[in-house]
């Protein structure tokens, strides 16, 4: 059964700092696909990656990285210089192609707050 | 802007109530999606349309009935609430095809049961 693990609940860090968010994976399939998104406070959720698990390329967009490390099954997010306006909420994700409804399993989420 | 609006965006009802949640994407998309966020749980995947048929039922209680008119339109029928299904509902839609595609959400609607 596919799982995420989003295990920091809450990160508190001051503007300018550099966070990482950390996202953990199970799944049995050699073929799947990971996601994170932004909830703000407006409740709506951002679509931000997709990445599938053939390709192990780091990303990098902006003030945003991703670092994604199959042997640790890992898919850590990073926000460089972090600005108050990335406090939200951040979900990782998780598709398996043998799921025929596009079916994605959410972690907990990790709330994220920038302070001034 | 994501291309996918929610109505009502709060929704107050009694336990006797019906009403519906409207949900309209502008994507494109031929698959719709509804979820439950409750303060305390993950994201919960409650119904699957793809291409107006649905999919899946995440073993969802039948007071909360779904509707897909056509790939556009999604709504969420729902009666006889218990104060434990207060939560934000939330529409999502994608492409289907071969491989796996990300999924763009309206801003969900806020649902409190008295």
């Amino acid at each position: 059964a596919q799982k995420v693990t989003q295990a920091q609940t809450e990160i508190s860090v001051v503007e300018k700092e550099d966070v990482t968010l950390d996202c953990v994976y199970e799944t049995r399939d050699t073929t799947y696909y990971l996601f994170w998104y932004k909830q703000p406070p407006s409740g709506e959720l951002v679509f931000l990656i997709r990445r599938n698990s053939f390709d192990e390329q780091n990303e990098i967009s902006g003030r945003y990285s991703w670092n994604f490390q199959k042997s640790t099954s890992s898919f850590n997010f990073t926000i460089t210089a972090s600005q108050v306006v990335d406090s939200a909420v951040y979900f990782c994700a998780l598709s398996e192609a043998s799921s025929n409804n596009n079916d994605m399993r959410f972690g907990a989420g990790t709330r994220l707050t920038v302070k001034p | 802007e994501t291309g996918v609006t929610q109505t009502p965006r709060h929704l107050v009802m009694g336990m006797t109530n019906k009403k519906s949640l409207k949900c309209e994407q502008h994507l494109g998309h031929n698959a719709m999606y509804w979820y439950k966020q409750s303060a305390k749980k993950p994201l919960e995947l409650m119904f699957v349309y793809s291409l107006e048929e649905r999919v899946e039922n995440n073993s969802v209680p039948s007071r909360f009935s779904p509707e897909c008119p056509n790939s556009s339109h999604l709504f969420l029928h729902l009666h006889t609430l218990q104060p434990e299904d207060s939560a934000l509902y939330l529409c999502a839609s994608s492409q289907t095809g071969t491989g796996i595609y990300e999924q763009y959400f309206g801003p969900g609607t806020r649902l409190t049961v008295t």
